[in-house]
């Protein structure tokens, strides 16, 4: 079945730019949206935006303007960037498997999510 | 943006009985054109990530045993657990897909 695998570094400093990729295996990432989901130490879930594997991408408008999502389909991965960070981003970072449409919005799979803080 | 509420934050439920979490959407996410529900529910388990249980307000996902199930439309919805297990324990998430996507905040669901 499909997984997902997220990479990146795990402390980052602030206003400095957040980068993650997730790595999709065990099927294809033709045909369906994938998205980024964020979660602040014990706090709950916030989406972050979405990539269809085709490019096209919707953001959260809360962090529009800081956020860019890219797609590498021939690698299997898609990449997450967020720009000028504050100690607010720390969070675990998901990445997820959305529908084969724009309206079949939910997600699953999920990655196993990776932490990362913003701390100098 | 449509906010999700949640409630109760937290509930404790004996073994074998029935748990009941609501969520209310501050606008409806029932889209007239298909009559369809833009609700998902997710569980998740300390230490994991949240896994899909039931979309469009009522369909479970393949492999989510029947005891959890799905109801509600326009502005209100819930999930019930009909004989809670042990391995039920978790956070429990309510998330619109109609405008964007939005989570509920969580409620927490242990053992009494």
């Amino acid at each position: 079945q499909v997984q997902l695998q997220e990479s990146g570094p795990g402390l980052v400093k602030p206003s400095e730019t957040l980068s993650l990729i997730c790595t999709v295996s065990g099927g294809s990432i033709s045909g369906y949206y994938w998205s980024w989901i964020r979660q602040p130490p014990g706090k709950g879930l916030e989406w972050i935006g979405h990539i269809y594997y085709s490019g096209s991408t919707n953001y959260n408008p809360s962090l529009k303007s800081r956020v860019f999502i890219s797609v590498d389909a021939s690698k299997s991965q898609f990449s997450l960037n967020l720009y000028s960070v504050t100690a607010a981003d720390t969070a675990v970072y998901y990445c997820a498997r959305e529908g084969v449409d724009f309206w079949s919005g939910y997600s699953g799979p999920w990655g196993q999510g990776t932490l990362v803080t913003v701390s100098s | 943006d449509i906010v999700m509420t949640q409630s109760p934050d937290s509930l404790a439920v004996s073994l074998g009985e029935r748990a009941t979490i609501n969520c209310k959407s501050s606008q409806s996410v029932l889209y007239s054109l298909n009559n369809k529900n833009f609700l998902a529910w997710y569980q998740q388990k300390p230490g994991q990530p949240p896994k899909l249980l039931i979309s469009w307000a009522s369909t479970r996902e393949s492999g989510v045993p029947d005891r959890f199930s799905g109801s509600g439309s326009g502005t209100d919805f819930t999930l019930t657990i009909s004989s809670l297990q042990a391995e039920d324990v978790a956070v429990y998430y309510c998330q619109q897909y109609l405008s964007t996507r939005t989570f509920g905040q969580g409620t927490k669901v242990e053992i009494k």
